[in-house]
């Protein structure tokens, strides 16, 4: 139980271009979901908070108008990186945690198993 | 802010040997959780282990277990009879209980290596 799906995992685009990136809860609904950057050797960044039906909450320093989050339903969020440049080229990584009536609350997050993207 | 430090960016150990992983943290909070996860070079994040703040016993899961010490500030992952597929980046995590949205606060890894 608790997968947590991401699609795609590979992406190659253009310099200038917009690229979605899907984050799925598979067998659990996710109120809150959380997206991450990770560079070679180095620790994840968290770089926003999402929750359903609300404004994702961005970490300072986190561009939201090139990093647009949406959490349209239990189940699903998404992560455009908009006009994408080749400082973009990253991999990302979307967690999921339990709704916050769960009794786990609090618990554990959920990883998908990160996109990989390459902007040429 | 809270904050999180591995202080050993890589770590060897000998198959079937122990080794142990070092994390401590900063934080003015009372309750909270803290997570060991490990990454293989498949990048996928794997919870290992997790402990309650409130909990004084150290969790243990089958090879692996922690020793927390909540008064220094410590949380360190002990690894008994290493076996090859052991072998991958380990991060030290932070969890606030409820404020900020349960976002995770990580370590820098510890890279560990496991020798046949």
């Amino acid at each position: 139980g608790a997968v947590v799906s991401q699609h795609p995992s590979r992406v190659i685009c253009k310099s200038g271009t917009s690229v979605k990136i899907e984050c799925r809860s598979l067998d659990f609904q996710a109120t809150t979901m959380f997206w991450y950057r990770q560079f070679p050797k180095q620790s994840l960044m968290l770089m926003a908070t999402s929750n359903e039906g609300s404004k994702a909450t961005y970490e300072q320093g986190v561009e939201k108008d090139k990093f647009l989050i949406n959490h349209a339903s239990l189940t699903l969020s998404t992560l455009t990186v908009t006009s994408a440049h080749p400082e973009d080229s990253s991999f990302y990584i979307c967690s999921a945690s339990l709704p916050s009536g769960s009794p786990t609350f609090g618990d554990t997050q959920y990883f998908g198993p990160g996109t990989r993207l390459t902007v040429l | 802010a809270q904050t999180v430090t591995q202080s050993q960016p890589e770590m060897s150990v000998q198959e079937a040997e122990t080794v142990t992983l070092s994390c401590t943290y900063d934080t003015s909070e009372s309750d909270y959780y803290l997570f060991w996860y490990k990454q293989p070079p498949s990048r996928q994040m794997i919870l290992v282990i997790r402990q309650e703040a409130y909990k004084q016993q150290n969790a243990t899961e089958n090879r692996f277990s922690v020793n927390f010490q909540k008064a220094a500030k410590s949380f360190s992952l002990k690894i008994s009879d290493s076996q090859l597929g052991d072998a991958a980046m380990y991060f030290c995590a932070y969890r606030v209980y409820y404020n900020q949205g349960g976002k995770l606060i990580f370590g820098q890894g510890t890279e560990l290596s496991v020798k046949p």
